[in-house]
């Protein structure tokens, strides 16, 4: 079945990297996305990787994917107070079109001065 | 830069009462879809939907919810008649294509409505 998991929180002061992880368990082919959710608003597409990539990279973002262990990762560099925000993995599976998204719990990043 | 809306915002309503919720996805784009989020818990699928009918619905979207495309431009779920776990965030997204060579293209979120079932 799919699952996506998150750790639930993190602190970084600004200017440090800050590291997100996620897992899933779903092994068909899939596309993982990062979503960031800033408080009241909507769920704003940062990245994302297809299951064949190893890495990619977006300015400040570098997204890593480790398919053996089904473990994501996202790294923001230069963290800053601007990226306190909940952020979401999420996964769409070839089995369903990769049509719907099925979410991780969110990781709520917060960046203290 | 276009962007998916909602309305309301917020709606409160009373148990047993029918909600509609609107949307107004990206105007070149063909998938629709509704997620919702109980507070503090995963954003989760409702529904997806594309040429007038719906696509795939997940066990949570039950006969009290329904779909619908009434015009060109909006997209609204309704609820019958409301239960209090039906209480959440509401979000709507929009796809521009269908899949398959296109698949990377990237499902577009609104900024949701929050429904309080009293």
């Amino acid at each position: 079945g799919e699952d996506v998991e998150q750790s639930l929180f993190l602190s970084v002061r600004e200017g440090d990297s800050s590291v997100i992880n996620c897992t899933y368990t779903d092994s068909s082919s899939t596309y993982l996305y990062w979503y960031k959710q800033e408080p009241g608003a909507g769920l704003q597409l940062l990245t994302y990787i297809f299951s064949n990539m190893d890495m990619k990279q977006d300015q400040r973002l570098t997204v890593l994917l480790n398919k053996k262990d089904k473990h994501l990762s996202l790294r923001i560099a230069d963290t800053q107070t601007g990226d306190s925000a909940i952020y979401f993995c999420a996964e769409s599976l070839r089995n369903t079109g990769f049509q719907k998204l099925v979410f991780g719990t969110g990781t709520r990043l917060l960046v203290s001065p | 830069e276009p962007e998916v809306t909602q309305t309301p915002s917020h709606q409160v309503t009373q148990m047993g009462q029918e909600v509609i919720l609107r949307c107004v996805p990206i105007s070149n784009h063909l998938y629709f879809y509704w997620y919702r989020q109980i507070l503090g818990q995963k954003v989760e699928f409702l529904v997806s939907f594309y040429n007038n009918e719906i696509s795939e619905k997940s066990e949570i979207f039950d006969d009290q919810f329904s779909v619908e495309r009434p015009d060109g431009s909006n997209f609204t779920l309704k609820i019958r008649s409301t239960k209090l776990e039906d209480s959440a965030m509401y979000f709507c997204a929009s796809r521009r294509l269908a899949g398959g060579r296109s698949s990377t293209d990237t499902q577009y979120f609104g900024p949701g409505t929050r429904l309080t079932v009293l």
